[in-house]
């Protein structure tokens, strides 16, 4: 079975702060990974997407992938109130599987 | 911006009823997807389907799921005959991945169809 897993949170972190969201996967054949946000009762939203080790920056996102721990993680600095959401972390295996985890809850306290 | 769309936004169906879910991914993507989510657990990947046949599929999709592209632009979802455990949200993604064996895929989620098995 390959599993990602999160922490579920919550996550609170104040207005302005920096929020690390953490994610492990157990399949060392997981080609690429994928950052999504998910309001309540919405669809996931990708943010991010990383394939080689290392970091990858995009505006106030930063997504990180170490292959040889099996760890993502997605940074979010300056975090805005409207930031709080469920952070869903989902690796893709055989180029057309996709595992999601189970969401970290991110609050952003003004 | 494109989007993807689905129809209908919700649908309550008696149990052992045959539902048909219609998504219309974005028009120039190749790769579609259904996935689930029961209300408070995660996105569970169902199929993924390219060049009008199923690509790779999970546990969760058995003989009571099954996939079309009856046209250039419809995807859609059917679950013959539907048990309480059905219901959940369901939602249709698409990609504009190019190459069969390629690790930039990334997806485009539709708003979802709340499917209720009473």
């Amino acid at each position: 079975q390959k599993e990602v897993e999160q922490n579920s949170g919550p996550l609170s972190v104040p207005e302005g702060a920096i929020a690390s969201l953490n994610c492990t996967y157990s399949d060392r054949g997981s080609q690429s990974f994928f950052w999504y946000r998910q309001y309540s009762g919405k669809s996931p939203e990708l943010i991010m997407s990383i394939y080689s080790n290392g970091d990858q920056e995009d505006g106030r996102f930063t997504a990180q992938l170490n292959k040889a721990s099996q760890y993502v993680s997605l940074l979010i600095r300056d975090s805005q109130p409207s930031d709080s959401a469920t952070y869903l972390c989902a690796a893709l295996y055989n180029f057309n599987k996709f595992y999601f985890g189970s969401g970290t809850k991110l609050n952003v306290k003004p | 911006e494109p989007e993807v769309t689905q129809t209908p936004s919700h649908q309550v169906t008696q149990m052992g009823q045959e539902v048909i879910l219609r998504c219309v991914p974005i028009s120039n993507h190749l790769y579609f997807y259904w996935y689930r989510q029961i209300l408070g657990q995660k996105v569970e990947f169902l199929v993924s389907f390219y060049n009008n046949e199923i690509s790779e599929k999970s546990e969760i999709f058995d003989d009571q799921f099954s996939v079309e592209r009856p046209d250039g632009s419809n995807f859609t979802l059917k679950i013959r005959s539907t048990k309480l455990e059905d219901s959940a949200m369901y939602f249709c993604a698409s990609s504009p991945r190019t190459q069969p064996l390629s690790s930039y895929n990334e997806q485009f989620f539709g708003p979802g169809t709340r499917l209720t098995v009473l």
